[in-house]
C-alpha cells in the first residue's frame, strides 16, 4: 500500500522555536508538496519540489523554508515559529508528468504554536 | 487560469437522503477533475476522478460524479447518506498552467442528521 508518512500527528511548539516537519513517501514520486489548511481558507500551497534539491515557492511561502536532500523526503521548516503558523500541515506527493494520478496525502500534522 | 468553486461551505442532509455537493470549474482546456474526502484529523483521500474517459465516474463508498462540460460542473452525489459520510469534501482541477499541480476548492463540510 502506497504511503505518505508525516512524522508527527500533533506538535506543540513555543514562539520563536525552529520547527521541522518531516514527510516521507515510499512511492518513488518526483513531486512533493506542502500545504497548510485553515478553516474557511481551504488548502494553501506553501512550497513544492519537482526533484531532489529543487524547490519552488507556492502561494504562501513567507516564514517557511524546505529541504529535499533525498527523493523520498521533503521537510518543511519554520525558521522562527509564530502563533499565526498554528495550523494543520499536509504533505502530498505525485508522479512526474501524471497529473491525472492526483495527489497522495499524508495524515497531516496539527501544529500549535504557543 | 484554472479555478474551482464549491457552492456551500456546509451542507446538511438527513441519514438516508440524497447527498449533492456542488463543484464548478474554470479551465481553458479539457480538465482533469477530482473529489477528495477528509475525515476529522486525517489527510485527504481520493474519492474519484475524471480523466476524459466516461463522464459519469464512480468512486469509493457509493459516491459518483458527473462531468458536464456545458455546465462546467462536476457535482458529487450519493443516493443515500450514511452517518459515516460526515466529512469535508474537496473538489479539485488540474492546473495546466503549472505542470503537475492541482487546484483545490475551499471544501464543503457535510453534516449527516440522524
Amino acid at each position: 500500500d502506497v504511503k505518505v508518512t508525516q512524522s508527527s500527528r500533533y506538535l506543540v511548539k513555543r514562539t520563536g522555536e525552529k520547527v521541522f516537519l518531516e514527510c516521507v513517501q515510499d512511492m518513488d514520486h518526483e513531486n512533493m508538496f506542502w500545504y497548510r489548511q485553515d478553516p474557511g481558507l481551504g488548502l494553501r500551497l506553501i512550497y513544492f519540489s519537482y526533484d531532489v534539491k529543487m524547490k519552488e515557492k507556492g502561494d504562501i511561502p513567507e516564514g517557511y523554508s524546505v529541504s529535499r536532500e533525498k527523493k523520498e523526503r521533503f521537510s518543511l521548516i519554520l525558521e522562527s515559529a509564530s502563533t499565526n503558523q498554528t495550523s494543520m500541515y499536509l504533505c502530498a506527493s505525485s508522479p512526474s508528468g501524471r497529473v491525472d494520478y492526483g495527489y497522495t496525502f499524508g495524515s497531516g500534522t496539527r501544529l500549535t504554536v504557543v | 487560469a484554472q479555478s474551482v468553486t464549491q457552492l456551500g461551505s456546509h451542507v446538511s442532509v438527513s441519514e438516508g437522503a440524497l447527498v449533492l455537493l456542488r463543484c464548478n470549474y474554470s479551465s481553458s482546456v479539457p480538465p482533469y477533475l477530482f473529489w477528495y474526502v477528509q475525515y476529522p484529523n486525517q489527510g485527504l483521500q481520493l474519492l474519484l476522478k475524471y480523466t476524459s474517459a466516461a463522464t459519469l465516474v464512480k468512486g469509493i463508498n457509493g459516491f459518483e460524479a458527473e462531468f458536464k462540460k456545458s455546465e462546467t460542473s462536476f457535482h458529487l452525489t450519493k443516493p443515500s447518506a450514511h452517518m459515516s459520510d460526515a466529512a469535508e469534501y474537496f473538489c479539485a482541477v488540474s492546473d495546466w498552467d503549472r505542470d503537475d499541480k492541482i487546484i483545490f476548492g475551499k471544501g464543503t463540510r457535510l453534516h449527516i442528521l440522524p
